[in-house]
């Protein structure tokens, strides 16, 4: 099983649409999350951090449920820009090692 | 401006060939790391460093090596690359603070396509 798991897509939606992203994390040590973005064959810029009360940044809201393991990500009103993949990041200690792991990536496309 | 820059930002080299692949940033971070993106595989870190002179292995070490001399430039080295080895290289530096870079933002370079052949 994969420390860091996310439904790869593609999700498809159209212009104005709410999409939401799940990511789940096996590691119950984990101790801070993100959401990253990635363009096509570009570097991951930080899209956001995600706390355990939950965070909004405009259009992007973040949730953390740390019972669950799992991490979320909803975008509202989705514009043609919002195309891309987005990679959910987990970082732990691990018996002195720190390590930051990142899922697979989530692939969104927004269509007119 | 505040970058990560990597060099060259693409390799095709032939098994055997040792190569380095330079990074540097300027935002004076204590932490610098290597990753390598693979498709389905999302990136594995390869090495970390948490400040000058001190290195660790990340997730996927084998087959390269890290130095850190100086604060500002983390090089990747592949002393006898092989065809596995293909695939798309990031350098990435954050603050380091208490956690070690675990809670901060991480800024990436541009990316390095190495090909071994």
């Amino acid at each position: 099983r994969k420390e860091v798991e996310q439904d790869p897509g593609p999700f498809n939606v159209p212009e104005g649409a709410t999409v939401a992203f799940n990511c789940t994390y096996s590691n119950s040590a984990s101790q801070s999350f993100f959401w990253y973005r990635q363009d096509c064959r570009k570097e991951p810029k930080l899209l956001m951090s995600v706390y355990s009360s939950g965070n909004e940044d405009g259009r992007f809201t973040a949730q953390l449920n740390r019972a669950s393991q799992y991490i979320s990500l909803l975008i509202r009103d989705s514009k043609l820009s919002d195309s891309a993949t987005y990679l959910c990041v987990v970082g732990r200690m691990d018996t002195g090692r720190r390590a930051l792991t990142f899922g697979s990536g989530t692939r969104l496309q927004v269509q007119p | 401006e505040a970058q990560v820059t990597q060099n060259p930002r693409y390799l095709i080299t032939v098994t055997g060939k040792k190569l380095t692949v330079t990074c540097s940033q300027n935002m004076n971070h204590e932490y610098m790391s290597w990753y390598r993106q693979d498709p389905g595989l999302g990136l594995r870190q390869i090495y970390y460093s948490m400040n000058v002179e001190v290195t660790d292995k990340g997730d996927v070490p084998e087959g390269y090596k890290v130095s850190r001399k100086e604060k500002r430039n983390f090089p990747l080295i592949l002393e006898s690359p092989s065809p596995n080895q293909t695939s798309l290289y990031f350098c990435a530096s954050s603050f380091g603070t208490t956690t070690g870079g675990l809670d901060n933002e991480q800024f990436f370079g541009p990316g390095t396509r190495l090909t071994v052949l």
